[in-house]
């Protein structure tokens, strides 16, 4: 079955430091990849997505970047983080027509 | 883009009782899916349930139905039989190939 992994699950980060979150799948192959942000109480941004290794599309111009170096790997980064880039970081594959699947989540916190 | 709206920021049912959530889209494609999201206080995403538009019957999924509205773009929740569990925020979403987009989320509180 497939599965997909999130890491680290807890960050806190000082402001003006680098920033990189992993996001591994498991059990497919050639998925569509994808990276939402969730400020406190509110929805899902999308911020990224990949069709394939080393294609990112990207939906919103920010200090965040990613990458996809390998087929189930995808990576969000940052060279500085800023305070508004506190939030929940979702992962999330889909493969084929149906729905996404996501990771368990990056509680990220920049003071 | 497409874009997903819910109107109810917060909704409140009591233990046993029935209650809707709201979702519209925005959409000028014929060919979609829609899904409904839970996220629990863990903050784990959860499919509740799914619809294709090419589907004229709505989905069912045990105490969860959706009511489809699709000329109007209207794609609503419908849990019966409301159990404490339920309570979390509920996500709207709409996907069309690579684009998938969210609504702001409904949280729902069951009162005991």
């Amino acid at each position: 079955s497939q599965t997909i992994h999130q890491w680290p699950a807890t960050l806190v980060q000082p402001v003006g430091s680098p920033l990189s979150l992993e996001c591994t799948v498991e059990g497919t192959s050639n998925p569509n990849l994808y990276w939402y942000r969730q400020a406190a109480g509110r929805g899902l941004q999308l911020l990224f997505y990949s069709v394939g290794i080393g294609q990112i599309s990207s939906e919103v111009p920010q200090n965040l970047s990613a990458s996809r170096p390998q087929d189930r790997q995808f990576i969000l980064s940052s060279k500085k983080l800023l305070l508004s880039d506190s939030g929940f970081y979702l992962c999330a594959w889909i493969e084929g027509p149906g729905e996404l699947f996501f990771g368990e989540g990056s509680r990220l916190t920049v003071l | 883009a497409q874009t997903v709206t819910q109107s109810q920021p917060e909704m409140s049912v009591q233990e046993a009782e029935t209650v809707t959530l709201s979702c519209t889209y925005d959409t000028s494609e014929s060919d979609y899916y829609l899904f409904w999201y839970k996220q629990p206080p863990s903050r784990q995403m959860i499919l509740v349930i799914r619809q294709e538009a090419y589907k004229q019957q709505n989905a069912t999924e045990n105490r969860f139905s959706v009511n489809f509205q699709k000329a109007a773009k209207s794609f609503s929740l419908k849990i019966s039989d409301s159990q404490l569990g339920d309570a979390a925020m509920y996500f709207c979403a709409y996907r069309r190939g690579n684009d998938m987009r969210f609504g702001a989320g409904t949280r729902l509180t069951v009162k005991p």
